[in-house]
Parts: C-alpha cells; structure tokens; sequence
C-alpha cells in the first residue's frame, strides 16, 4: 500500500531557531514529491521535487529529495512566528497525492 | 495572482440531502482534482478530472459521488445521498497541463452532516 510518513508529528521551537521536518514514502508510481503549507485552510504550494540531490530554495525555506532512500527533508531557518503551521508532504502518484499526516510546527516569540 | 475559489466555504445539511459543493480553478488550467480532509485526519484524494471525464477515483468516490464541469469556469462535486461520515473539508485543486504537475488548492468548503 502506498504510504508517506512524516516525523515529529509535532514540533514547537522559538523564533530564530532552525527546523527540519521529514518525509519518507513508499510508493509505486512515483512522480514528484510536493512540500505544502497548511494555515487555516487550503494547503499552499510550497515546493515540488523531482531529481534527487537537487535542493529548492525558497528564503529561509529549503528542501532536497533522496530517491535511493524515499525521503524528502523541508528546512526552516531562522523561524518567525508566521512559519506556524501544519507543513504537508504529498508523492504524487501519477497524477493523484498521497499525503502525510503533516508536521505542525509551532514558533514562539 | 490567479487562485483557485470555492463556494461555499461552510456548508451544513441533513442526512441523505444533496448537496453540490462549487470550485472555479485557475483559468488556465486543464487537470482538475477534488480532495477531502476528516477533521484530525489526512488529506485524501477523490477524483481526478481531465478533458470532461474522469481520470482517476478512489474507492471512497463511490456511486453517491459526481463531478461535472458544466461550464468553462466551475467544477462541481455532488454528494446525492449525504451521510454522516461525508462530514469534512473539500478541497479543489487544479494544474495547468502536461509536464505542469504542481496542484494548486482552494480554501476549501467545510461540510456539516448532521
């Protein structure tokens, strides 16, 4: 069955502090792995990844996929209060994700 | 910046009612998608949608389930038959086309069975 775990589960640190938040799947018909952002409601594009090694970038947020060993990491540096949220993982398999169950990150002034 | 829109954005009903719930996707977009999230749960897919026929579903969208494009803008889930374990958020999605495979989420319509 096709899965995607994310770990911790939760997450609470202070602004300023960096954190990385995890993601491995099993999958059968892999395409991309897509990094989203939950707030309230819709969940937000964050990043999508494809080749393995190859780092995204966007400001403080990175994140980079391993295709030999399924994983997927988001980096968060310097957090601030506004990056608390439930952060989303999804493998699209073949044109349908498959999501995690989330990381909710918590930054306290 | 283009965004995809839902309607409305809580909608409650009684057991076996029909209830349709509206999505406009980003204008430019071919694939269409529609997901649900059980409060506490993940988010799952229920169907995918692509030059007006379904491309995929999954076994929760089951024969109670539809999707239309009636026009060139909405597309539209219809539960016919509410239960009280339809109870949840529903998201649209969209992407603009082949080798474009970033889906794109609306807000979501949160629905109440009760």
């Amino acid at each position: 069955e096709d899965k995607v775990v994310q770990s911790p589960l939760s997450l609470v640190v202070h602004e300023g502090d960096t954190v990385t938040l995890n993601c491995s799947y099993e999958v059968t018909n892999f395409r991309s792995l897509l990094w989203y952002k939950q707030e309230k409601k819709a969940p937000t594009f964050l990043f999508m990844l494809t080749s393995s090694g190859i780092e995204k970038k966007s400001g403080r947020l990175s994140s980079i996929l391993d295709k030999k060993e399924l994983f997927s990491i988001l980096n968060i540096t310097a957090t601030q209060t506004g990056d608390s949220a439930v952060y989303l993982c999804a493998v699209d398999n073949t044109d349908k994700l498959i999501f995690g169950t989330g990381t909710r990150l918590q930054v306290f002034p | 910046e283009p965004e995809v829109t839902q309607t409305p954005s809580h909608q409650v009903t009684q057991m076996g009612q029909e209830v349709i719930l509206r999505c406009v996707p980003i204008s430019n977009h071919l694939y269409f998608y529609w997901y649900r999230q059980i409060l506490g749960q993940k988010v799952e897919f229920l169907v995918s949608f692509y030059n007006n026929e379904i491309s995929e579903k999954s076994e929760i969208f089951d024969d109670q389930f539809s999707v239309e494009r009636p026009d060139g803008s909405n597309f539209t889930l219809k539960i016919r038959s509410t239960k009280l374990e339809d109870s949840a958020m529903y998201f649209c999605a969209s992407r603009r086309g082949d080798y474009s495979y970033e889906q794109y989420f609306g807000p979501g319509t949160r629905l109440t069975v009760t």
